[in-house]
């Protein structure tokens, strides 16, 4: 699986959108941009995931340069329960789906009041 | 549907000894995913199970190994404990079939003294 950079930690004020940037310069077609987070002491939450067009759900949005070289993930309008260590992966899905997670060393968010 | 529960939540044994890690995944979840968390590391892959057969496994050595039964629940024992498996083990699960996201449980905070 390609490698992922994240900056190692942002700050963002409440209210306003967070934009966490991920550079996966080595991404190859087949594979999948993913976006994780976890608060202190519990398990990893799935967010968003997408292979080259931009997505969106309830919880967020992942824009995929058209070279896909790198990511973005929006928070639209954060709160103070958005302060997590946001990972961004690469992966492959199989048949199966989603087998194998790499978690790199992620983004610290905070949000600041 | 019940999150994925994993027990015992802590834990404490002694270089040497063994220890059996357990999880239960969201009703109808077939596969079933082991990680490790220390703050060194970060999250590392261990193994996945998908119907009983290991589908996919970490780099990790053969005293770690796991199991899952036909109710999908899973097991993961390590043997010959050292300090450094000092961690956070993760269990996350899947439908296993088509399936983008893994939903992980609070995980078992181990401490090998």
């Amino acid at each position: 699986d390609a490698k992922t950079t994240q900056p190692p930690s942002m700050d963002c004020a409440e209210g306003r959108a967070a934009n966490l940037p991920c550079n996966h310069s080595t991404i190859s077609g087949n594979e999948y941009v993913y976006w994780y987070r976890q608060i202190h002491s519990q398990g990893p939450q799935y967010i968003i995931h997408g292979l080259k067009n931009n997505e969106t759900n309830e919880m967020a949005s992942l824009i995929i340069t058209e070279d896909r070289k790198s990511s973005t993930l929006i928070l639209p309008h954060a709160t103070l329960r958005d302060t997590a260590v946001y990972y961004c992966m690469i992966t492959t899905i199989s048949n199966f789906g989603n087998e194998k997670l790499t978690f790199g060393t992620g983004t610290r968010l905070t949000i600041i009041p | 549907k019940a999150g994925v529960t994993q027990t015992p939540r802590y834990l404490i044994k002694t270089r040497g000894q063994q220890v059996t890690l357990s999880c239960s995944p969201i009703s109808g979840h077939r596969s079933v995913s082991w990680y490790q968390q220390t703050p060194g590391q970060g999250l590392q892959f261990l193994f996945e199970y998908f119907s009983e057969t290991q589908r996919n496994k970490g780099n990790f050595p053969g005293r770690f190994s796991g199991r899952q039964f036909s109710n999908s629940r899973s097991e993961m024992n390590v043997s010959t404990l050292e300090l450094g498996d000092s961690a956070l083990y993760l269990c996350a699960s899947s439908p296993g079939q088509l399936s983008y996201e893994q939903y992980f449980g609070p995980g078992t905070r181990l401490t090998v003294t």
